[in-house]
């Protein structure tokens, strides 16, 4: 089954802590792997693919197939990080494939 | 507007009305899906159509039909409202670069 699975519901930290928001998924295909992020009133929007293997407003994610897992890192948290993260899984083909997402992590940056 | 079109912004319904909410986009994509977004359930695929004239059901399709006529656009009815289907309905699509682009929302009511 193609799933991907967000355990966290809220995750609260404080301005400059570190934060990692969890993420796996099960598809036996070769995944392609997405962080999405939606704020406050605005619409959905990528952050990261695992494919650019990129740094995007300092957020990092590793894919880690022995784990099916892909996390997302970074090492000090900003209040305008504030917002609600999903994980998101490409089945298929790039240009035909199904996206399918996590439940979603609310991330709470306070002062 | 991420080149998506989504129509309307909000909607009230009584149980048992009909209604159809509309997509359209103008970056030439094949694929297309319709979500829902509940708390706590994070989005979930309602249909998606890998391309003109193609549909596919996704996690939770009972209760709507979609129609992909031509490339740009893809619709979602509901024949029979119910209060279960109060939710946030987002429409989106892909490219080659995987990316999703997503439209504003629909805040759906049924009372």
């Amino acid at each position: 089954a193609q799933r991907v699975t967000q355990p966290e519901k809220l995750l609260s930290v404080f301005k400059g802590a570190p934060v990692e928001l969890k993420c796996n998924y099960s598809y036996s295909g070769s995944p392609e792997l997405f962080w999405y992020v939606q704020y406050s009133r605005q619409r959905l929007q990528l952050l990261l693919r695992h494919i650019s293997r990129e740094s995007i407003k300092g957020f990092t994610a590793d894919l880690n197939k022995g784990e099916t897992s892909f996390h997302l890192k970074k090492p000090f948290a900003q209040e305008e990080d504030s917002a609600m993260y999903y994980c998101a899984l490409l089945t298929g083909s790039s240009n035909t494939g199904k996206l399918i997402f996590g439940q979603g992590t609310t991330l709470q940056v306070k002062p | 507007n991420a080149g998506v079109t989504q129509t309307p912004k909000f909607q009230v319904l009584k149980t048992g009305q009909s209604m159809t909410l509309q997509c359209a986009q103008d970056m030439n994509h094949n694929s297309m899906y319709w979500y829902r977004q509940d708390p706590g359930m994070g989005l979930r695929l309602i249909y998606y159509s890998a391309s003109e004239g193609t549909t596919d059901k996704g996690e939770v399709p009972n209760g709507y039909n979609v129609s992909r006529l031509n490339k740009r656009e893809f619709s979602l009815r509901l024949e029979s409202a119910a209060p279960s289907q109060t939710s946030v309905y987002f429409c989106a699509h892909t490219g080659d670069s995987t990316e999703a682009f997503f439209g504003q929302g629909t805040r759906l009511t049924v009372v």
